[in-house]
């Protein structure tokens, strides 16, 4: 199985500042990794897939990059309706885990 | 619009079973592959099973395998989750996501809300 280990697990930033998330692999998934965004009381909502794609409709300020093992997710300029647990998951293999998630708040 | 809808979920004793069930519209649903998603109170995401859009393949997490039967229903735009031998760790939110292509891919581009399901004697 390929675990996903996403860094930090929570963070606090200001309403504008840049955030940045990362997610590692523990084996090469190429590409195949997806970013997904969960607000308090509903359901995930994709957000990155292949790594590196937006999904039709997503603001700009949302973006990810990264191959092989190693994987980050920025949201360029944060804003309060950003305020959410964002998932990364990783589908070269079945099971398709998820990372632990990490909780943004703000400051 | 795509819409997934689940039901089914109640509180249910230790060793029960339970049968989820997920309604979809706004897409054709015999094109794409089916996947259940849970998440236990306050934790993760954890992936529990998908079907091929056929349901000629089935694929199980470990933690659910010989337990849980996913199948679906094509004419009836269904799909559905058998939960026997229910355990405590079994409680969860669980959610019915769609594949993002006609492929038994497990990218989730859409999801329902949910149905809760509680493992409680």
């Amino acid at each position: 199985d390929i675990q996903m280990t996403q860094s930090p697990s929570s963070l606090s930033a200001s309403v504008g500042d840049r955030v940045t998330i990362t997610c590692q692999a523990s084996q090469d998934i190429s590409n195949y990794l997806n970013w997904y965004q969960q607000k308090p009381g509903k359901a995930p909502k994709l957000l990155i897939y292949d790594a590196s794609n937006l999904e039709t409709g997503v603001p700009s300020r949302f973006s990810g990059s990264g191959s092989g093992t190693d994987f980050t997710f920025t949201i360029s300029s944060l804003q309060p309706e950003d305020i959410a647990t964002y998932y990364c998951q990783q589908y070269d293999n079945l099971p398709p885990f998820f990372g632990g998630g990490t909780k943004v708040e703000i400051k | 619009e795509v819409q997934l809808v689940e039901s089914g979920g109640v509180v249910v004793q230790p060793g029960g079973s339970l049968r989820l069930s997920c309604a979809a519209s706004g897409f054709t649903f015999d094109d794409y592959a089916m996947h259940w998603v849970r998440q236990a109170p306050g934790k993760g995401l954890e992936w529990v099973s998908l079907i091929s859009w056929d349901g000629g393949s089935t694929y199980y997490a470990d933690s659910v395998k010989g337990r849980f039967t996913i199948s679906r229903d094509n004419s009836k735009n269904s799909l559905y989750l058998q939960m026997n031998s229910l355990r405590a760790e079994d409680t969860a939110l669980y959610y019915c996501a769609k594949s993002y292509t006609t492929g038994t891919t497990s990218l989730f581009d859409y999801w329902g809300q949910g149905t809760l399901v509680t493992v409680s004697s």
